[in-house]
């Protein structure tokens, strides 16, 4: 199985704050990289698919970059309706694995 | 507006069976594949079981295979997560998704709210 490492697991950030989280796959993953945000209530949405593709209806300040097996999803300028979980996904091959996710925070 | 909402959850002893089930609406149902995703208390997220729009192929991780089975029902839009030999580890939240697939891209697009499953004596 192709292991996902994130990074921070948490990161405190400011209103404005440009923020980056990093997720490693284990081996190579073709750009087969998405990013999804958990909010405290639950509910999931997906935010980049395919390593660097806005999902419709998401902020332009959201953005993701990265090949081979590094990549990252940034944050432009925090607005108070980002605090929660991110996790990326790598859909390389079965089974389909997460990272352990990154918790955003109010500093 | 796409719905996708769970039903089914509890508490079921281990060894036990439960089977969830996920209506969806807004969307043409028998279209996109569908899965099953969980989360464990305060864990991340673990794909569970996929399956094709027609029903015809599934697909699942080692840690549900021959325990686990999803469904689809496309004359009723509802999805199905059989559940057998339920064990401790399996106490999640499961969320009902849909796929978007294509050459290139395979997301979830959408998700539930989530239904709770509780293994417990």
């Amino acid at each position: 199985d192709i292991q996902m490492t994130q990074t921070p697991s948490s990161m405190p950030a400011s209103l404005g704050e440009r923020v980056t989280i990093s997720c490693r796959a284990s081996q190579g993953i073709s750009n087969y990289l998405n990013w999804y945000q958990q909010k405290p209530d639950g509910t999931i949405k997906p935010l980049i698919y395919y390593t660097s593709n806005l999902q419709s209806g998401v902020p332009s300040r959201f953005s993701g970059s990265g090949s081979g097996t590094d990549y990252s999803l940034t944050i432009s300028s925090l607005e108070p309706e980002d605090f929660a979980m991110y996790y990326c996904q790598q859909y390389d091959s079965s089974p389909l694995t997460f990272g352990s996710g990154t918790k955003l925070e109010i500093k | 507006e796409v719905q996708l909402v769970e039903t089914g959850g509890g508490l079921v002893q281990p060894g036990r069976s439960l089977k969830l089930s996920c209506v969806a609406s807004g969307f043409t149902f028998n279209n996109y594949w569908m899965s099953w995703t969980r989360q464990a208390p305060g864990k991340g997220l673990e794909w569970v079981a996929s399956i094709t729009n027609s029903g015809g192929s599934t697909y699942y991780p080692d840690s549900v295979k021959g325990r686990f089975t999803i469904s689809r029902d496309n004359a009723q839009n509802t999805l199905y997560l059989q559940m057998n030999s339920l064990r401790s580890e399996d106490t999640a939240t499961y969320y009902c998704t849909r796929e978007e697939r294509t050459r290139y891209y395979w997301y979830f697009d959408f998700w539930g709210p989530g239904t709770m499953v509780t293994v417990s004596s």
